[in-house]
């Protein structure tokens, strides 16, 4: 097991597109994680999932964002519309439970042109 | 709410000197805390945590952070820089009955030759 990863680890589109980046946690962690980096910040929740159950959403989502994790395994995030504010680096991470170490991905890179 | 303050965003130093990257956070409840390193274009690598007990918690790569209670605070040292712990370091903090992750928004650590 190498990991959490991320696919793609950058994505340039231009305004107004969708995209859809995908993470695969390491195996067997039920808990499931995003975050957004933008330049000179530290990361920001987004939302978080319990296997299959979406279990929390910050105001940060908005309803151009949308999260899944179908199967309780890999999850995808997507962005309907890109805006130029959402360029940033979309973070994943994954943990076994409550309380317990998160293990973040490398992230994906977005840039809306 | 919580929040974390990292109060120097970039901070020089010479190889082999000593090292403090200052964190303070505010909380009206229990939290746990964190410092995460990034290497350039990888993801978030956990350094170090404190949960309870001693207040002096030692890290990976030689590091260690104090956990002060009546300062807020949750500095970050080492005796001695090598050029490869240029990074960015992050702050963070976690209700210990929450799950979301709050980061400061990071501490740019250059290695002077």
């Amino acid at each position: 097991d190498t990991g959490v990863s991320q696919d793609p680890r950058h994505k340039i589109t231009k305004r107004g597109q969708n995209v859809t980046f995908r993470c695969d946690p390491i195996s067997e962690h039920n808990r499931l994680y995003w975050y957004r980096q933008t330049l000179g910040q530290g990361p920001e929740f987004l939302t978080y999932f319990q296997n299959e159950a979406q279990l929390e959403k910050s105001r940060l989502l908005s309803d151009r964002f949308s999260a899944e994790r179908p199967k309780g395994s890999f999850s995808t995030l997507e962005i309907q519309r890109t805006e130029q504010g959402d360029s940033a680096m979309y973070l994943c991470a994954s943990s076994t439970g409550l309380a317990s170490e998160q293990y973040f991905g490398p992230g994906t890179r977005l840039t809306v042109t | 709410a919580q929040s974390v303050t990292q109060l120097d965003s970039q901070v020089p130093v010479f190889e082999e000197a000593p090292v403090e990257l200052r964190c303070n956070y505010s909380s009206s409840v229990s939290v746990y805390l964190f410092w995460y390193v990034q290497y350039p274009n990888q993801g978030l690598q956990l350094l170090l945590k404190y949960l309870s007990g001693s207040t002096l918690v030692k890290g990976i790569n030689g590091f260690e952070a104090e956990f002060n209670k009546s300062q807020t605070s949750f500095h970050l040292r080492k005796p001695s820089v090598h050029i490869s712990d240029t990074a960015e370091y992050f702050c963070a903090v976690r209700r210990n009955r929450d799950d979301k992750i709050i980061f400061g928004k990071g501490t740019r650590l250059h290695i002077l030759p």
